[in-house]
């Protein structure tokens, strides 16, 4: 199994210019997530998904939009990219929440999408 | 809103043992995540606790006290691969179920 796989690895924008992230997980997960990492921060949630067929906000939406093609893929798109938006973003998925505790709960992570915009 | 605090930077010798404290503000509070993150890689986790007390996992301990809105991640006989970024995170229900990590604690271990 491959995870949680993410493309491409790197990328440099232009302002202005447009691109989509791809995410794509094979672990059968309902919840797919798409995170942001600025340097020495932690991350913040733009978008998710629980299900396919639906999206959600998270705390920093603004500047993104998402699509969950299916239930392995979960895209990113910046429409037209400004240097704010140079950032490390993460995918990930996750399964059902067990209630109580311990392993069953945790976010797997894609190796990340390294973006500046210049 | 939400919020959480921990520790920006901790230093520990190898073999110690060392405390990450988390401190949480925030409603429709389902559980709280540990993960950890070494440079240049993703995050993986390492612990949840949705209830009160501790979950011991190998060398890696993580408690919660819902009532004080705390936790904390407890890592013992500390090894120089342990220095990392460690992140607490919150999963609540609030608009939709969310994950809202903290800006994580960076551990440096020292020989």
């Amino acid at each position: 199994n491959a995870g949680v796989t993410q493309t491409p690895k790197f990328q440099v924008l232009k302002t202005g210019q447009s691109m989509t992230l791809q995410c794509a997980q094979d672990m059968n997960h309902n919840s797919m997530y798409w995170y942001r990492q600025d340097p020495g921060m932690g991350l913040r949630l733009i978008y998710y998904s629980a299900s396919e067929g639906t999206t959600d906000k998270g705390e920093v939406p603004n500047g993104y939009n998402v699509s969950r093609l299916n239930k392995r893929e979960f895209s990113l798109r910046l429409e037209s990219a400004a240097p704010s938006q140079t950032s490390v973003y993460f995918c990930a998925s996750r399964g059902p929440l067990v209630v109580r505790w311990g392993v069953g709960n945790e976010q797997y992570f894609g190796p990340g999408t390294r973006l500046t915009v210049t | 809103g939400q919020s959480l605090e921990q520790p920006s930077e901790v230093t520990a010798v190898e073999g110690a043992i060392v405390q990450i404290n988390c401190t949480y503000q925030t409603s429709g509070f389902y559980g709280l995540s540990w993960y950890q993150q070494h440079d240049g890689g993703a995050p993986t986790f390492l612990s949840y606790n949705a209830l009160d007390g501790l979950e011991e996992t190998g060398r890696f301990s993580s408690f919660l006290s819902r009532s004080d809105s705390y936790g904390y991640l407890l890592l013992q006989e500390l090894q120089m691969k342990d220095s990392a970024s460690y992140f607490c995170a919150v999963e609540a229900m609030t608009g939709g179920f969310k994950t809202i990590f903290g800006a994580g604690t960076r551990l440096f271990v020292k020989a």
